[in-house]
This record gives structure tokens, C-alpha cells and sequence, in this order.
């Protein structure tokens, strides 16, 4: 099985700033078959990015994914109020295992 | 808008029985995977399992395969997700999601089943 670690497990930025988010597996991710996903408090999840780099229908371009093999980013460049919520990643391409998340809160 | 909507929320005793439900609408549902997905209270996110309503091909997690069943009715676009008998670690937001075919990822998600399991 494929094991996911993200980094940091919480991030505190301001409005405005920029967000890296980090996400390692423990082995090759096929094809980039890497997905992010943004969950709000109450909410279902919502998919973000797939295939590493290519954003979901309606995503705003601020949200860039990128990275290959075992490493893997998600970027926010710059964070808008509506963009403080936990954050994880998920491998596709062999079964399906998520990462635990990373919480982007407000400094 | 394509959706799934899920069952509402259900409170049980251990050792009780339970399925929860999930329709999709308005879109092929005989030709897309549709996956449960189970988040504890304050935890992350832990995928059970997928069927393909098509033919019933069901696949499960190591982790929950033996623990739950999970079946579709491609006659009324549901599918679901049953235990036989509940334990208090059951306890848990249930959520569906739908694949499509080929390697894509979960794009779209159930609103959710809250599911409490308590004497």
C-alpha cells in the first residue's frame, strides 16, 4: 500500500500570503495519478487538482498542483478568506489511500 | 447539476444492523465507480471501498473488507453501504463519491451520513 505523508500538519498564513503544502509517498505514484482535495468544516470534501497538475472544474486559478514520482505540492498563491480549511492529498493509481491532511488557519 | 445524495443521519445501538444510501443524479450511473469514503469524528479520511454498478465489480480495502458490504441498484441509481453489526468505532461521517471510469479521482461527493453507534 501506498502511504501518504503531508507537511506541515498545520500551516498559520495570512490573507494575501502564499501557501505550500507538501505531500510524500512512501513509493513512485503511478502516471502522477495524485489528487488534492479541500475540506471545509461541516462540508464534504471538494476536489481540487488531478494528475498532479490539472485543476478541477471551477477551481480558481491560485490553486496550482505540481510534482512527480514521490513528491508532490499543492500552491495557493495567494490566500483568500474563503481558503482556510484542511487540505489532502490522495493517490489514485494503485487502490486509493489519502494523505492525513494539512490545515491552513489563519495567523 | 450532477449530485449524490445520501441518506440522512442515524443513531444505533451496538450489535444493530444498518445500510445507508446513496443516489446519483442526473448522469450515467451504470458507468461510473461509486466509492464510500468514512471520516471519524475530528479524523481524516479513510476510503472502504468502490463498486462499478454496471456489472457489480466491488472491490474493498484491506481495512474494511469483512466488515462492511457494500451493493448497488442500478434499477433506482443507488448504491449502498451495510454493516450487520454495528460497534461504537463505527461511529463516523460516511461519505459517498463517484470515479469515472479510467484513472480519475473522486469528483463528486455525497453531502454526508452522520452515523452514531451508542448503548
Amino acid at each position: 500500500e501506498i502511504v501518504l505523508t503531508q507537511s506541515p500538519g498545520t500551516l498559520s498564513l495570512s490573507p494575501g500570503e502564499r501557501a505550500t503544502l507538501s505531500c510524500r509517498a512512501s513509493q513512485g505514484v503511478s502516471s502522477s495519478f495524485l489528487a488534492w482535495y479541500q475540506q471545509k468544516p461541516g462540508q464534504a470534501p471538494r476536489l481540487l487538482i488531478y494528475g498532479a497538475s490539472t485543476r478541477a472544474t471551477g477551481i480558481p486559478d491560485r490553486f496550482s498542483g505540481s510534482g512527480s514520482g514521490t513528491d508532490f505540492t499543492l500552491t495557493i498563491s495567494r490566500l483568500e478568506p474563503e481558503d482556510f480549511a484542511v487540505y489532502y492529498c490522495q493517490q489514485y493509481g494503485s487502490s486509493f489511500t489519502f494523505g492525513p491532511g494539512t490545515k491552513v488557519d489563519i495567523k | 447539476e450532477v449530485q449524490l445524495v445520501q441518506s440522512g443521519t442515524d443513531v444505533k445501538k451496538p450489535g444493530e444492523s444498518l445500510k445507508i444510501s446513496c443516489k446519483g443524479s442526473p448522469y450515467s450511473f451504470t458507468n461510473h465507480w461509486i466509492g464510500w469514503v468514512r471520516q471519524m469524528p475530528g479524523k481524516g479520511l479513510e476510503w472502504m471501498g468502490i463498486i462499478y454498478p454496471g456489472d457489480s465489480d466491488t472491490r474493498y480495502s484491506p481495512s474494511f473488507q469483512g466488515q462492511v458490504t457494500i451493493s448497488a441498484d442500478r434499477s433506482i441509481d443507488t448504491a449502498y453501504l451495510q454493516w450487520t453489526s454495528l460497534k461504537a468505532s463505527d461511529s463516523a461521517t460516511y461519505y459517498c463519491v463517484r470515479r469515472n471510469s479510467g484513472n480519475f479521482p473522486f469528483d463528486v461527493w455525497g453531502q454526508g451520513t452522520m452515523v452514531t453507534v451508542s448503548s
